[in-house]
Order: structure tokens, then C-alpha cells, then sequence
């Protein structure tokens, strides 16, 4: 067990929908950071969040959006859904932003339909 | 640019025999070298990471990996694979000298397969 937790584990949604992912980091850790995992795409960064802001920004579209909060947990916000937007979607926090040594999450598998 | 290869998406290895994960990195400066495990329908594990030091660092699981500068290279080895190593493997690499998780680049992963 990483000590980050992801929910929802799955969701099944319709295109044009929206859905919200949400994280909460290991305890002690202020950096979070949001993946999206394909098949054919890999393991893409999409956004990094330190201690309420955002510190890095990847591939993520403008559909999409992330906050993270006071309390350090973080909501991806996926909006106007596309099939292609049928992914796992993980979370992963670290205590600093600056080793690379990451624990995820067991990621929130979306299926858009 | 930066950035992390690994060239075998499939590697099949006969259970006891010792097993190689090939990663190759390209990036200015000296890297930050990691890998990571993910089992089915889980998330990435954390199994080891160089970041200065003795060139062979030892990891989770009996897992170890060698950092080679002049081939920039941070192959994944382990003398004896067992059947409950299957899985897809990930290495990553990032600059030191920038901040930000941009700049932390995962491979396209590896699965290894342990035949019994």
C-alpha cells in the first residue's frame, strides 16, 4: 500500500460528460501529481501541484482540470468527455517536488462511452 | 531534449534464469535514474533509483540496476527471476537542475514475462 488513495476505482460515463477524480496524497507529502495511462499513449504527465499550486504543467488538455486544497488532497476535473479520454488516470505524491521518487496511487480506470 | 528509451516492449525470461530491463537516457548534465514496477491493475511501484554515488544500486524485490555514464545506460537486472515478477516495468529519468515534474520522463515500459 503506497498510502495514496484514488477514488472513484472505476467510472463509466457518457461523451460530452464530466467527472471529477479525486486524490489524497500520502500523509507528509505536499507535491501531487496527475498521470494518464493508455495503451497506445504510455504514461503521460499531465499536471503537478505543491502545497496548493501548480508547480508543473504537461500534456493536459484544456478540457481538463486539477486544484489541489488546504488539506493537500487534489480533484482532476475531466470535462466535455471524449472516448479518447478512456484511460487509467493516476495520482502520485511526493514529499518535495525535486527527487523523482514517486508513490501512486491505484489509478481511477474511465471508461467513456 | 530529454529523454528515456526502452527498447524491448516484451522481454520473456524462463523462471531462475537472471532477467535484463534495457533503459537508455539522454539528458545534459547527470541524471536522476529510476525504475518502477506496475503489477495488473495496479499503480507504479517505486523499486530503486540512482542519484550519485556507487554505479550498481541495489533495490526492492532483489532487483538491481547499473548505472553506466559512457553508455547512458541504467539497466535493470536480477540474478534469479521468479514467475511473481511478471509485470510491466518503467524506467525514468530527470534532469537535477530543473524543478518540476516536466521534467521527470518515464519510458514507454517493458513487460516481462517470467515463464515457469
Amino acid at each position: 500500500d503506497s498510502g495514496v488513495t484514488q477514488t472513484p476505482k472505476h467510472l463509466i460515463t457518457a461523451t460530452g460528460q464530466r467527472v471529477t477524480l479525486r486524490c489524497s496524497p500520502r500523509s507528509g507529502d505536499l507535491s501531487v501529481y496527475w498521470y494518464q495511462q493508455s495503451l497506445d499513449q504510455g504514461l503521460q504527465f499531465l499536471i503537478q501541484y505543491y502545497n496548493g499550486e501548480e508547480r508543473a504543467k504537461g500534456n493536459i488538455l484544456e478540457r481538463f482540470s486539477a486544484q489541489q486544497f488546504p488539506d493537500l488532497h487534489s480533484e482532476l476535473n475531466l470535462s466535455s468527455l471524449e472516448l479518447g479520454d478512456s484511460a487509467l488516470y493516476f495520482c502520485a505524491s511526493s514529499v518535495s517536488g525535486r527527487t523523482g521518487e514517486l508513490f501512486f496511487g491505484e489509478g481511477s480506470r474511465l471508461t467513456v462511452l | 531534449a530529454q529523454s528515456v528509451a526502452q527498447p524491448e516492449d516484451q522481454v520473456n525470461v524462463a523462471e531462475g534464469n537472471p532477467l535484463t530491463v534495457k533503459c537508455t537516457y539522454s539528458v545534459s548534465g547527470n541524471p536522476y535514474l529510476f525504475w518502477y514496477v506496475q503489477y495488473p491493475n495496479r499503480g507504479l511501484q517505486f523499486l530503486l533509483k540512482y542519484i550519485t554515488g556507487d554505479n550498481l544500486v541495489k533495490g526492492s524485490y532483489g532487483f538491481e540496476a547499473e548505472f553506466n555514464k559512457s553508455q547512458t545506460s541504467f539497466h535493470l537486472k536480477k540474478p534469479s527471476a521468479l514467475v511473481s515478477d511478471s509485470a510491466l516495468y518503467f524506467c525514468a529519468v530527470r534532469d537535477p537542475r530543473r524543478t518540476g515534474a516536466n521534467n521527470l520522463f518515464f519510458g514507454t515500459g517493458t513487460r516481462l514475462t517470467v515463464i515457469p
